[in-house]
């Protein structure tokens, strides 16, 4: 299992350039999820899914969209791209079961952003 | 609303132990969690406390106490390699469409130093 992949590892954007970040996962998750993280702020959740074809709103929506057409892909499109949004994107997803690890989380990678 | 804290950075010793603790007011509680991020890496999960008490794995051990709003992660037997940052994560207490979303702290950063 490759488990959860995101791509591109970076960017560069300018302002008002459109992009999507790329989210796979191959362990049949149900819930999948997208965070930015910035110095000093933790990870925040901007968009999330509990399954294809359903998604919801996290902390920080705006400038961000997101679709779940398959259980494995989670696309988030930056529509017309700001410099506050230069972050540390992670995508991740969870199964949907109680365990013993509670149903935690698994990550991707990672994509850096920067818009100038 | 929720809201979670922890101190921003610690500081301690190869082999020492070290304390981070992870205070927090929430609407509800349904989990918390402990990642592990390194430098330039994705949080890899530690540990996860439901119930009050203290879970023990390994050289890490994770406790809560709900009625506080209180939990700690406890890191025995330092090594370099656990030179990182710690993030505290509490679940959404709603089940259903947010049956899995989190907030979580800011992050502790701990160097350990020879």
């Amino acid at each position: 299992n490759a488990g959860v992949t995101q791509t591109p590892k970076f960017q560069v954007l300018k302002t008002g350039q459109s992009m999507t970040l790329q989210c796979a996962q191959d362990m049949n998750h149900e819930y999948m999820s997208w965070y930015r993280q910035d110095p000093g702020m933790g990870l925040r959740l901007i968009h999330y899914s509990v399954g294809a074809g359903i998604t919801d709103q996290g902390e920080v929506p705006n400038g961000y969209n997101v679709s779940r057409s398959t259980t494995e892909d989670f696309p988030l499109r930056l529509l017309s791209a700001a410099p506050s949004q230069t972050s540390v994107y992670f995508c991740a997803s969870s199964s949907g079961i109680r365990d013993s690890q509670g149903e935690t989380q698994y990550f991707g990678p990672g994509t850096r952003l920067l818009v100038l | 609303g929720q809201n979670i804290d922890q101190p921003t950075e610690m500081t301690a010793t190869e082999g020492a132990i070290v304390q981070i603790n992870c205070t927090y007011q929430t609407s509800g509680f349904n989990g918390l969690f402990w990642y592990q991020q390194h430098a330039g890496e994705a949080p890899t999960f530690l540990s996860y406390n439901v119930l009050d008490g203290l879970e023990e794995k390994g050289r890490f051990s994770s406790f809560l106490s709900r009625s506080k709003g209180y939990s700690y992660l406890l890191l025995k037997e330092l090594q370099m390699k656990d030179s990182a940052s710690y993030l505290c994560a509490v679940r959404d207490p709603k089940d259903g469409a947010a049956g899995n979303k989190l907030t979580f702290g800011g992050g502790t950063r701990v160097l350990v130093k020879p």
